[in-house]
């Protein structure tokens, strides 16, 4: 089982590109989420899914957009780069939402906006 | 608005020397409060999930325990591989958030 993978680990971006970062997982979980952390912060939730073709806001979410289209990926989309998106970026699935078993998350994207 | 807090930001320990990590928390209704470690350069791994107060988890040299406004991670005689960042988050009844604090880094030396 490979779980949650990320891609890609770095990336270097000028400000106003687009980007996708990619999460994919094999578990055949229902709920995908994506995270950014920041020094000094908590992980702080951008967009959530609880299935295909179903997704929401979280506490962060402009600036990005998500899409499911299958049960395995959920890409999330950079529009117009900015410095402020400078985080490190976590992908995160679970069998169910609020599943007792917690999340299991990707090992992460470092994104840096110049 | 769910918040929590973790302390201290930061511990140092001699090897085999026990402590506790804290993690206070407001929530309108608590549906579980959540344990997770962070090693450098990887995502969180789940440790452990409690659901009301009282209730306790053991795991090797960690026991995780819950009151109704926090939660303590006790790390008993500790070794050099506890090294990590633990993060405490708690996810309310009516939405979907799961709210994280900013972590403990823990250093346990030889």
């Amino acid at each position: 089982n490979a779980g949650v993978t990320q891609t890609p680990k770095f990336q270097v971006l000028k400000t106003g590109q687009s980007m996708t970062l990619q999460c994919a997982q094999d578990m055949n979980h229902e709920y995908m989420s994506w995270y950014r952390q920041d020094p000094g912060m908590g992980l702080r939730l951008i967009h959530y899914s609880v299935g295909a073709g179903i997704t929401d806001q979280g506490e962060v979410p402009n600036g990005y957009n998500v899409s499911r289209s299958t049960t395995e990926d959920f890409p999330l989309r950079l529009l117009s780069a900015a410095p402020s998106q400078t985080s490190v970026y976590f992908c995160a699935s679970s069998y169910s939402w609020g599943g007792a078993g917690g999340y299991t998350f990707g090992s992460g994207t470092r994104l840096t906006v110049v | 608005e769910d918040q929590v807090t973790q302390s201290p930001e930061a511990l140092r320990l001699q090897e085999g020397e026990s402590s506790s990590l804290n993690c206070s928390y407001t929530v309108s209704g608590l549906r579980g409060l959540f344990w997770y470690r962070q090693d450098p350069g990887k995502g969180p791994e789940f440790l452990f999930t409690l659901y009301s107060a009282g209730e306790e988890k053991e795991k090797e040299r960690l026991k995780a325990t819950l009151t109704k406004k926090e939660s303590f991670l006790h790390i008993t005689a500790p070794k050099p591989e506890d090294s990590a960042t633990y993060l405490c988050a708690v996810q309310a009844r009516n939405n979907n958030d799961m709210r994280f604090g900013a972590g403990t880094r823990l250093t346990v030396k030889p």
